[in-house]
Parts: structure tokens; C-alpha cells; sequence
């Protein structure tokens, strides 16, 4: 079953500070992964893509990262800012048709 | 939230009655999405379209209804034999229907049905 698993379930960190969110996933054949952000009540929004070749993206602050021999991908938030406080969600799409698989998503809180 | 409006933002019901959610978009796309957040779980697909007058179902398209009369409108309804009504929904468009392109959201409507 294609599944995707993210972690941690929630983070808190302080103003400033620097975190890494993962994101493990079983979905085959892979096509790519995104990582989107996620503020309360609103729609997610695309922060990176990458493909199978790809093992490296940054959009800003955000870096991510993908190893597709061991499918993990990590997202590296750089110097924290409030605005940050969203969910992270991770989002894997197999090879053919249209099929997208998202995870449950990490809440990132960041406080002053 | 970028050309995709969804309508309204906070809805109420009655158990037992239908409602539509609205879901316009200006972005020119041929594929539209229905996506149901819950919390603690990833979005899970209703229903999609990728054409205008053609739709699929998803994952969990029991107890909802959708049509795709025009290319830019994409209203769901949730029927009353849908058991679980409540939660966060999210309309979505892609400018084609292959997975490689990227899917644009709405900003949700949140139903609740009591």
C-alpha cells in the first residue's frame, strides 16, 4: 500500500533556531515529492518539487532534500521566523496517472 | 490560494440534508480536485476531473456528488448518505491531470453537520 509518514507529529521551537522535518514514504513507481505549507484554515501551498534525479531543492529558507534509494525526504527550515508557524505536509505522486499521496502532516509551532 | 475560490468559508448543516460546496477557478485548468482533510490525516481525494463533462471518483467518493458543466466551476455535493460529513474540504486544480503538474488549492471550506 503506498503510504507516506511524516515526523515529528508537532514541533515547537523558538524564534531564530533551525529544524528539520522528515518525510518517509513507500509509494512506487515514483514520480515526485513535494512539500507544501499549510496555514490554519487555509489551502496548502507549494514550497519545493522534487524528481527522482533531484536530491536537493531550495525555495528561500526552505531546503529540501531527497534520497529515493532509501525514500526519505527531509525539509530544512533555516533562522525560523513566527510566519512559519503552519503544517508541513509532504505530498508523493507515483509515475503514472494522476495519483497523489499526501501525509498527515507536521505542525510546526514557533514561538517568540 | 492564487485564482481558485472556494465558497463559502464556513458552512453549517443539518443532519440528514444535502449541501453543495462551490469551487471556481480563473487559472484556465482542465483538472479539478476534491480533497477531504480530517485531523491528524492526509487529504484523501473525493472526486476528480480532468475534462469538462468528465469526472472520477477518488479514494472516498461515497455519500458526494460532483459535476463539471463549465471548466472553471467544480461544485461537490455531500449527500446526506455521506456517514461523516464534518471536516475541512479542499478544491484543487492542475493544468492537466498527470501527476507531474502542480496542483493549485483553494482555501477550504469547513463543514460541520450536527
Amino acid at each position: 500500500k503506498n503510504q507516506v509518514e511524516q515526523s515529528p507529529q508537532s514541533l515547537i521551537i523558538l524564534e531564530g533556531k533551525n529544524c528539520t522535518l522528515q518525510c518517509n514514504y513507500t509509494v512506487s513507481p515514483f514520480s515526485n515529492l513535494r512539500w507544501y505549507k499549510q496555514d490554519t484554515g487555509r489551502g496548502p501551498v507549494s514550497l519545493t518539487i522534487m524528481t527522482f534525479s533531484e536530491n536537493t531543492k531550495s525555495n528561500g529558507r526552505y531546503t529540501a532534500t531527497l534520497d529515493a534509494d532509501t525514500k526519505q525526504s527531509s525539509l530544512h527550515i533555516t533562522a525560523s521566523q513566527l510566519s512559519d508557524s503552519a503544517s508541513y505536509i509532504c505530498v508523493v505522486s507515483e509515475s503514472y496517472g494522476q495519483n497523489f499521496v499526501f501525509g498527515p502532516g507536521t505542525r510546526l509551532s514557533v514561538l517568540p | 490560494d492564487g485564482g481558485i475560490t472556494q465558497s463559502p468559508k464556513y458552512l453549517f448543516r443539518k443532519e440528514g440534508q444535502n449541501v453543495t460546496l462551490s469551487c471556481e477557478q480563473n487559472l484556465n485548468h482542465d483538472a479539478m480536485y476534491w480533497y477531504r482533510q480530517d485531523p491528524g490525516q492526509g487529504l484523501r481525494l473525493i472526486y476528480y476531473s480532468q475534462i469538462v463533462n468528465d469526472f472520477q471518483k477518488g479514494d472516498i467518493a461515497e455519500g458526494y456528488s460532483v459535476s463539471r458543466e463549465k471548466k472553471e466551476s467544480f461544485p461537490l455535493t455531500v449527500t446526506s448518505a455521506q456517514k461523516n460529513p464534518t471536516a475541512f474540504y479542499l478544491c484543487a486544480s492542475s493544468i492537466g491531470g498527470d501527476s507531474s503538474y502542480e496542483q493549485y488549492f483553494g482555501p477550504g471550506t469547513r463543514l460541520t453537520v450536527t
